[in-house]
């Protein structure tokens, strides 16, 4: 029964497509990431809900729209994909984000790999 | 401007040895500090952590050194296993900046038979 799980595990779609990434987790936390893994293999946070409340959103294309319709799901949606935005994509959780550090374990879905031809 | 370093994208040692994985940051705001391990065509999994407040935790095989003046930590396994054999990914966060977690890039652990 996986804790945090996101969909599909791999995304191959042409450039100027729309798609969109689901992230679900069933451990009850409140605060839920989404991470870019880039060429360098460098986690950079895209963005961050806690109770479906835009925490922490990092510079990133308008082009990415988050979306949150209850505290366990923080889909990803992106509009008009370059070949740029070819990355592995990770959907993480934590307890509390703004209960400190130590609720700050964040715990990862499994990535998805998108490929922009 | 990478504020988390981890400048070694690889290191081999034998099974049964002791693996010392380091990183370095630059923020002296960082209070708090995680190491997370990462198999490929998976997540990251959270293996341990440390608070500023501290300059050492230990969770059985695994112990992770911080020193502040230096800005450096440093996490050591022992025994090590060939399940260890993973990327390791050390992060730092700050209570200023909301706790966002800053990543260094990782380093390669292979652990030799």
């Amino acid at each position: 029964d996986t804790a945090v799980s996101q969909t599909p595990k791999y995304l191959v779609t042409q450039m100027g497509n729309d798609k969109s990434i689901k992230c679900e987790q069933n451990l009850g936390h409140d605060t839920m990431y989404w991470y870019k893994q880039d060429s360098k293999k460098f986690l950079k946070i895209m963005f961050s809900y806690n109770n479906k409340e835009l925490i922490i959103n990092e510079t990133v294309p308008n082009r990415f729209s988050p979306k949150s319709p209850d505290k366990a799901h923080l889909n990803l949606h992106i509009n008009s994909l370059e070949l740029g935005d070819s990355a592995v994509y990770f959907c993480a959780s934590s307890q509390d984000l703004l209960a400190g550090a130590g609720k700050n374990i964040q715990y990862f879905g499994a990535g998805t790999r998108l490929s922009v031809l | 401007d990478q504020q988390v370093k981890q400048n070694s994208p690889s290191l081999s040692v034998q099974e049964g040895r002791i693996s010392i994985l380091n990183c370095d940051y630059t923020n002296s705001m960082f209070d708090y500090f995680l190491w997370y391990k990462k198999y490929p065509a998976e997540g990251p999994t959270f293996l341990i952590s440390i608070s500023s407040i501290k300059d050492k935790n230990e969770d059985g095989r695994f112990t992770v050194f911080l020193n502040k003046s230096a800005k450096h930590l440093s996490l050591h396994i022992v025994p090590s296993q060939p399940g260890d054999s993973a990327v390791y990914f050390c992060a730092a966060s700050a209570m200023d900046s909301n706790y966002q977690l800053i990543w260094g890039a990782g380093t390669k652990l292979i652990i030799k038979p």
